[in-house]
């Protein structure tokens, strides 16, 4: 069955970087899109950013583009998402999750989510 | 960038009630529209996809309907487990991916 499972989450100050994984299993995972889609506390979902199966096309939500990078390693089935110049505004649950569509489609939805790690940016 | 509008925001209701939540799209997506569903504490849940198509394993009181910007997601008879808030998300054009506001289904 498929497995998406967070890491990395924690406490930061605001101004320093972050790196999120996400392991994934039960799936070829070098025939999927994956996305970060986060969720702040009380509030609703946010997406983040995307990466394309092969990892030739990104995107990102505009809240973090410039800051954020999302990246790939399909030798180890793993996600990540790279956080810099964090704000206290990037304080949520960031959920790993799958695209639909096997390659060479992009996906238009989630079928598949982790169950999230908590990044809190404070002083 | 097309914005997603849910209504309502929270809706109080009985079990066994009809339970009606609508997302309204900021121009047409013709039938790109999803619903999840997020029990507290909880990863989102996929419900329906492509507006209308119930994901295998999710029960037939869910419904999906619409086209264009109008859609609606209709539980037929509330249960307990249904309480829980509900997102619509479209990906329709562009790589990038938008959610409604959420609706909180909460008991009566």
């Amino acid at each position: 069955q498929v497995q998406l499972v967070e890491s990395g989450g924690g406490v930061v100050q605001p101004g320093r970087s972050l790196r999120l994984s996400c392991a994934a299993s039960g799936f070829t995972f070098s025939k999927y899109g994956m996305h970060w889609v986060r969720q702040a506390p009380g509030k609703g979902l946010e997406w983040v950013a995307f990466i394309r199966y092969d990892g030739s096309n990104k995107s990102y939500g505009d809240s973090v583009k410039g800051r954020f990078t999302i990246s790939r390693d399909t030798s180890k089935n793993t996600l990540y998402l790279q956080m810099n110049s964090l704000r206290a505004e990037d304080t949520a649950v960031y959920y790993c999750a799958k695209g639909n569509a096997p390659a060479p489609l992009t996906g238009r939805y989630f079928d598949y989510w982790g169950q999230g790690t908590l990044v809190t940016v404070s002083s | 960038d097309i914005q997603l509008t849910q209504s309502p925001s929270s809706l109080s209701a009985s079990v066994g009630d009809r339970v009606t939540i609508t997302c309204r799209a900021s121009q047409s997506i013709i039938f790109y529209l999803n619903w999840y569903q997020q029990r507290p504490g909880k990863a989102p849940n996929l419900l329906i996809s492509a507006a209308s198509s119930l994901q295998s394993g999710v029960p037939s009181r869910f419904s999906g309907s619409g086209s264009g910007t109008n859609f609606t997601l209709t539980i037929s008879s509330l249960q307990p487990e249904d309480f829980a808030t509900y997102y619509c998300q479209q990906n329709y054009n562009s790589l990038t991916w938008t959610f409604g506001q959420g609706t909180k289904v909460e008991i009566k």
